[in-house]
């Protein structure tokens, strides 16, 4: 089915360690997105894209590297995983807008020791 | 700035009944507003948006809400609940000077069969 697609969906990690989240979608949309969604807080934005090799800072960019080198996949890297990016992960494209996430992928759930 | 406020954290209601959602936002200049759903276990999706025209917009399943300029608010409204309407519902616009949306901490709705 078409649609957004993350990976893993679960993680736990070591504070101090690398990894990498991937986000592929295969409905050719140029603008994709990473949110975290906290306990009590709604999603906010950490990065986002408008096509490939475009990337732009949203509001909790700290922490996080991502990378577009095609239309279809958006991974978000963690550089050194810290307790405060304990979380779970949204992934999400759009036809019309970055600021309009229309498909969500279905979340990877990260926790941090 | 921007700021979303969900004033009800948590909103029981049997089947049948019906249903309002407060979201106020604080920026004045907002003209493009959301609201979001996320199913249990599922990823967030879209449920209807207002960005210019009837101040009354409907959604899917029968959703709709009013965007009252003078009050700051986008109410979200159903006439009759059912179960399957069980989910955590968030509000969101944009800030000022920037297309990026803020979130509001999200509404959890129980509707009891």
């Amino acid at each position: 089915n078409a649609g957004v697609t993350q990976t893993p969906k679960f993680q736990v990690l070591k504070t101090g360690q690398s990894m990498t989240l991937q986000c592929a979608q295969d409905m050719n949309h140029e603008y994709m997105s990473w949110y975290r969604q906290d306990p009590g807080m709604g999603l906010r934005l950490i990065h986002y894209s408008v096509g490939a090799g475009i990337t732009d800072q949203g509001e909790v960019p700290n922490g996080y590297n991502v990378s577009r080198s095609t239309t279809e996949d958006f991974p978000l890297r963690l550089l050194s995983a810290a307790p405060s990016q304990t979380s779970v992960y949204f992934c999400a494209s759009s036809y019309s807008n970055w600021y309009q996430p229309q498909h969500f992928g279905d979340g990877t759930r990260l926790s941090i020791l | 700035a921007q700021s979303v406020s969900q004033h009800n954290h948590h909103v029981i209601l049997s089947e049948a009944a019906s249903l309002e959602l407060g979201c106020n936002y604080s920026y004045g200049g907002t003209v493009n507003l959301f609201w979001y759903v996320q199913y249990p276990g599922q990823h967030l999706q879209l449920l209807l948006k207002y960005f210019s025209g009837d101040p009354l917009v409907k959604g899917i399943k029968g959703f709709e809400a009013e965007f009252i300029k003078s009050k700051f608010s986008f109410n979200l409204r159903k006439p009759s609940v059912q179960w399957s309407d069980t989910a955590e519902y968030f509000c969101a616009a944009p800030g000022a000077g920037s297309y990026q949306l803020t979130f509001g901490k999200g509404t959890k709705l129980s509707v009891i069969p």
